[in-house]
């Protein structure tokens, strides 16, 4: 059971290249989220879906989209990446979303942009 | 004012030791709460979650709420080396799901053997 897989788990792009980190989750959760995270910042939210078919914005959303493919994927695009976006980047998926806490979180994507 | 604060540390505890790690939230509004432990170099894991007034026992982990002073703290007895990481406290400060989840900055907490 590999509860939630992201790829790349590391990445080094330049100033306006696009790339897109992948998410799945093998849990039939209903709800994915994704976060980043920064020196003294905490997590701060991207985007989340809180089903299959559904997806809304969250603290951070400029400069990413994203696609829920299936139940199972959430992908997050960077259309043309800048240093700003420098950070770790987590997938998360939780059973449930009355109150939106991510319940288990993937290994992380560590991003930097030159 | 940050919506949910935390003192960032490093807070030191000697092994053996209660950790008391304290949170504080803005929103009065706010009707959940949660604590997450992150290793260094790895992901966040939830360890526990609280959503009356009082006490919520789980195993050495306590978490506590009070919401007339909005603030919420998790205490660890005992203390291990192997609970040495950074807690991050959330709070649902709405009733809109994940766009209501903040998460504070986090406190490091190092238990010196």
């Amino acid at each position: 059971n590999a509860g939630v897989t992201q790829t790349p788990k590391f990445q080094v792009l330049k100033t306006g290249q696009s790339m897109t980190l992948q998410c799945a989750q093998d849990m039939n959760h209903n709800s994915m989220y994704w976060y980043r995270q920064d020196p003294g910042m905490g997590l701060r939210l991207i985007y989340y879906s809180a089903s299959e078919g559904t997806t809304d914005k969250g603290e951070v959303p400029n400069g990413y989209n994203v696609s829920r493919l299936n139940k199972r994927e959430f992908s997050l695009r960077l259309e043309s990446a800048a240093p700003s976006q420098t950070s770790v980047y987590f997938c998360a998926s939780s059973e449930w979303d009355r109150d939106g806490q991510p319940q288990h979180f993937g290994d992380g994507t560590r991003l930097s942009i030159l | 004012q940050k919506e949910v604060e935390q003192n960032s540390g490093p807070l030191s505890v000697p092994e053996g030791a209660i950790a008391s790690l304290n949170c504080t939230y803005s929103d009065r509004g706010s009707q959940s709460f949660f604590w997450y432990r992150q290793y260094s170099g790895k992901s966040p894991e939830l360890i526990m979650s609280i959503y009356s007034n009082g006490d919520k026992e789980d195993g050495r982990f306590t978490a506590q709420l009070n919401k007339a002073s909005q603030y919420v703290s998790l205490l660890i007895r005992d203390s291990q080396p192997s609970d040495s990481a950074t807690y991050l406290c959330a709070v649902n400060t709405g009733s809109q799901g994940a766009q209501k989840l903040v998460f504070g900055q986090g406190t490091r907490l190092t238990i010196n053997p």
